[in-house]
């Protein structure tokens, strides 16, 4: 059954913690994506990877590191310079840098500051 | 640079109407073009696109959108409202300038009353 996995679905970090937001994906996809959903705000890029070993920031990378190390997986780390991190984060992912093609999204992580 | 504007926050209709979904898009080249949505605490389903052609676009779940290029836009349109169709939708686009980025709208709430 190919899709996108995230874990865990919901998450709570203490303020000054670092946590971590797994993706992994078996769609044999190169491009992967993680977006902040924010209430009307819609969603946010923080950080993309079109292939292995490389990334890319979004709009919105402050407070946040990636890695690439291998096609499947684009884990994202949210540091504790990250002013205000509660929020939805939501992990996409596209055969191309998404030229004409649709991305593909997992079921979403909610991180909660406690 | 690429946004995009859903005007709407909310959108109420009763089953069995029409309803429409509106999306105004600005990008500096032609814009490839997405509907997506979104059910409680879960990710973005895609629901369809626009990339060339024919400006009426056919999707998942007996959705369809209309692009017009004079008037910038790309509204979400669907005969008869079902109340399962009630969720958050968003907009998104891209152009084909070469940024590697999907830029969404804020979203729009549809509420389908029995």
């Amino acid at each position: 059954d190919g899709g996108i996995t995230q874990s865990p679905k919901y998450l709570f970090r203490k303020e000054g913690q670092n946590v971590t937001l797994s993706c992994e994906q078996n769609l044999n996809h190169d491009a992967m994506y993680w977006y902040r959903q924010d209430p009307g705000q819609g969603l946010r890029l923080i950080y993309y990877s079109q292939i292995v070993n490389d990334f890319q920031k979004g709009d919105i990378a402050e407070g946040y590191s990636v890695s690439r190390e291998k096609k499947e997986s684009f884990p994202l780390t949210v540091t504790s310079a990250q002013k205000n991190p509660t929020a939805f984060y939501l992990c996409a992912s596209s055969t191309q840098a998404l030229v004409n093609t649709e991305a593909f999204f997992g079921q979403g992580t909610r991180l909660t500051v406690v | 640079a690429q946004s995009v504007a859903q005007p709407e926050d909310q959108v109420n209709v009763a089953e069995g109407n029409p309803l429409t979904v509106k999306c105004t898009y600005s990008v500096s080249g032609n814009p490839y073009l997405f509907w997506y949505v979104q059910y409680p605490n879960r990710g973005l389903q895609f629901l369809l696109k626009y990339i060339t052609g024919d400006n009426l676009v056919k999707g998942s779940y007996g959705f369809e959108a209309e692009f017009n290029k004079s008037q910038t836009s790309f509204h979400l349109k669907k005969p008869s409202a079902l109340v399962s169709d009630s969720a958050l939708y968003f907009c998104a686009v891209r152009d084909n300038a070469g940024a590697n980025n999907l830029f969404f709208g804020t979203g729009t709430r549809l509420t389908v009353i029995p």
